[in-house]
């Protein structure tokens, strides 16, 4: 089993819709959560993160913490085509080793 | 407030040769992270430098070594290449807090290709 787990995609929205990016991860010690947009050819850049169970707000992205189920979500309201890119979900275990999902590809149809 | 910043940008070596790599962490932070990103793939841990020490190691051979200077910078080393080894190298930095919220910044990464 893989430590932390994404739909490779590609996601196809349309624009103005919602995006909803998921992501699994096996460690329950697992403490600190991010979500990295990566455009092509391009260094991964960190754009949410979340510690706690629940929701985070920030402009038109929310990050969904379920320590419970072991599960984070990224959503993206109102997409735009430059949000066309492949979000990384990294997940940090404690000991400042963070480990990366092979990240989903999205894909905003204007 | 200077980034993270890399070098080189881009760099072709052969097999067997060694190359080193270089980071400079954006200021005020005192950690570095080192990533291999092959293409398609998520970037792999490769090991992280703190007080100047290795503090965490991931899966990778002992060719690959690094260094951390007292001003934070860092330099990875890999020796005895492998065709294997052609990837985007990332450098992470991040601020050591206590209670640890290890967000991690990156570099432009450097693009090695090996022939």
């Amino acid at each position: 089993q893989k430590e932390v787990e994404q739909n490779s995609g590609p996601l196809s929205v349309p624009e103005g819709a919602i995006a909803s990016l998921n992501c699994t991860y096996s460690d329950r010690g697992s403490q600190s959560f991010f979500w990295y947009r990566q455009y092509s050819g391009k260094s991964p850049e960190l754009i949410m993160f979340i510690y706690s169970n629940g929701d985070k707000e920030d402009g038109r992205f929310t990050a969904q913490l379920n320590k419970a189920s072991q599960y984070v979500s990224l959503l993206i309201r109102d997409s735009q085509p430059s949000d066309s890119a492949t979000y990384l979900c990294a997940v940090n275990g404690g000991y400042q080793k963070v480990t990366f999902g092979t990240g989903t590809k999205l894909q905003v149809i204007p | 407030d200077a980034g993270v910043t890399q070098s080189p940008t881009h760099l072709i070596k052969t097999r067997g040769q060694q190359v080193t790599l270089r980071c400079s962490p954006k200021s005020g932070h005192d950690t570095v992270s080192w990533y291999q990103q092959a293409l398609g793939q998520g970037p792999q841990f490769i090991f992280q430098y703190y007080e100047e020490e290795e503090r965490q190691r991931g899966n990778f051979p002992d060719r690959f070594s690094g260094h951390q200077f007292p001003n934070y910078s860092s330099e990875l080393n890999v020796n005895a290449l492998l065709l294997g080894d052609s990837a985007l190298y990332l450098c992470a930095s991040s601020q050591n807090l206590a209670g640890g919220s290890y967000e991690q910044y990156f570099g432009p990464g450097t693009r090695l290709t090996v022939t």
